[in-house]
């Protein structure tokens, strides 16, 4: 079974400031790892993906397999990064897509 | 290019009746998807199409529960009868084989209140 654990609701941090969001997984072969974002009143869309270890909008995440996680980080958070981040997991091409319940972020001025 | 389109954008019913939703998938691709996404959870797979071909449905509740995609292009879901916790976000999905389906679509989503 694969399972998907964004253990924060909520986090709140201020402009400027490093923002972790935290996601751990549950699945016995190689997953693949994705964050989705939904801004407000917008579609859900996808952030990025760990197969091409890339940086978008100053997000990056590792995949860690050794703790089973796939933390997503900024190092300068933005207020125009407020939104609902959703991690994604999918045990094989073309499999179906797992996403945790997600995590709120709010980024203060 | 157009996105997912979704129809209708709201819909509330009282239990015990039936709804169908529309989804138009972008232009070419192949694997179309729909997800339940109840509130203050993500999204949850119900079904996945290849083409006009059923990939996965194991979650989805064939008592009431029923999707197609005829000509592989657009589909419908349809619920019946529903009940009171069918109420939630149906969202539809569609992505090209040509990236083996690592990007997912999304569209705006159908928000159902059963009553």
């Amino acid at each position: 079974a694969q399972r998907v654990t964004q253990p924060e609701k909520l986090l709140s941090v201020f402009k400027g400031a490093p923002v972790e969001l935290k996601c751990n997984y549950s699945y016995s072969g190689s997953p693949e790892l994705f964050w989705y974002v939904q801004y407000s009143r917008q579609r859900l869309q996808l952030l990025l993906r760990h197969i091409s270890r890339e940086s978008i909008k100053g997000f990056t995440a590792d995949l860690n397999k050794g703790e089973t996680s796939f933390h997503l980080k900024k190092p300068f958070a933005q207020e125009e990064d407020s939104a609902m981040y959703y991690c994604a997991l999918r045990g094989t091409s073309y499999g179906k897509l797992t996403f945790g319940q997600g995590t709120i972020l709010t980024v203060h001025p | 290019e157009a996105g997912v389109a979704q129809s209708p954008r709201y819909k509330i019913i009282e239990k015990r009746q039936s709804v169908a939703f529309w989804c138009n998938p972008i232009s070419g691709h192949a694997t179309l998807y729909w997800y339940q996404q109840i509130l203050g959870q993500g999204p949850k797979l119900l079904i996945q199409f290849q083409n006009n071909g059923v990939v996965d449905d194991s979650q989805l509740p064939k008592d009431r529960f029923s999707a197609e995609r005829l000509k592989g292009v657009d589909s419908t879901l349809k619920i019946q009868p529903a009940k009171l916790e069918d109420s939630a976000v149906y969202l539809c999905a569609s992505s090209s084989i040509l990236d083996r389906g690592r990007t997912q679509y999304f569209g705006p989503g159908t928000r159902l209140l059963v009553l």
